[in-house]
């Protein structure tokens, strides 16, 4: 069956601009995740969706990063007036249940660049 | 707050060897240790996962162990080939949704 799939696969956008990161998880998958990940270094969490709700988003750097899980299956990371900071590769995986219990599979990434 | 450590940060090796890559960890809590390889521009791809309860896993050339008392996982990589050349990140779980990446280490086997 189908992977994980992310779109767009890169991103350009201006500094103060908004930006929506679209992941769509493999079908039948509760659990859903976001990180970012900086060159030279490992994925960095940023939040999870069991079902609809955020069961942790702790990982959210500030009040400018916002996702949402309306129906349980696709999910969109919002990010509000972005800054240069922000350019990363944002990386969604899913799961069967908790990444407790179960492996995380994951996108080929959406790469954002803000100038 | 659970530090996530690869070393070494990356690693040459000539075809054919095998080697061990090193992952260790400062909350020994953990649910579950998972090993996933990245190539260049990619996602991650799984490799193998480790619950808890258990000390190894094993996928093909590949064998990963855990021992949690001392906060340490190895990915052993049997008779290498110039394929396995990736980066390899461990990632440890310590609570139900949460995952903690180290920074991997890049390999290179070389033909």
């Amino acid at each position: 069956g189908a992977g994980v799939s992310q779109t767009p696969s890169n991103k350009v956008t201006e500094k103060g601009k908004y930006v929506e990161l679209r992941c769509d998880p493999i079908s039948g998958h509760t659990a859903l995740y976001w990180y970012r990940q900086s060159l030279g270094q490992g994925p960095e969490f940023l939040i999870y969706f069991q079902g609809t709700g955020a069961a942790d988003d702790s990982g959210l750097p500030n009040d400018r990063f916002f996702a949402v899980r309306p129906e349980g299956s696709v999910s969109t990371l919002k990010i509000q007036r972005t800054e240069r900071g922000d350019s990363a590769v944002y990386l969604c995986a899913s799961s069967r249940g908790p990444s407790g219990d179960y492996e995380q599979y994951f996108g080929p990434g959406t790469r954002l660049t803000v100038t | 707050k659970q530090e996530v450590t690869q070393i070494p940060a990356a690693l040459s090796v000539p075809e054919g060897e095998n080697l061990v890559l090193n992952c260790s960890f400062t909350d020994s809590a953990i649910y579950n240790l998972q090993w996933f390889r990245q190539d260049p521009g990619k996602g991650l791809t799984s490799l193998l996962l480790i619950q808890s309860s258990q000390r190894e896993q094993t996928s093909g050339r590949l064998n990963a162990s855990l021992d949690k008392s001392s906060g340490r996982s190895t990915l052993y990589i049997a008779a290498s080939q110039p394929g396995d050349s990736a980066t390899y990140l461990c990632a440890v779980n310590t609570n139900a949704g949460k995952s903690t990446f180290g920074d991997g280490t890049t390999l290179t086997v070389k033909p």
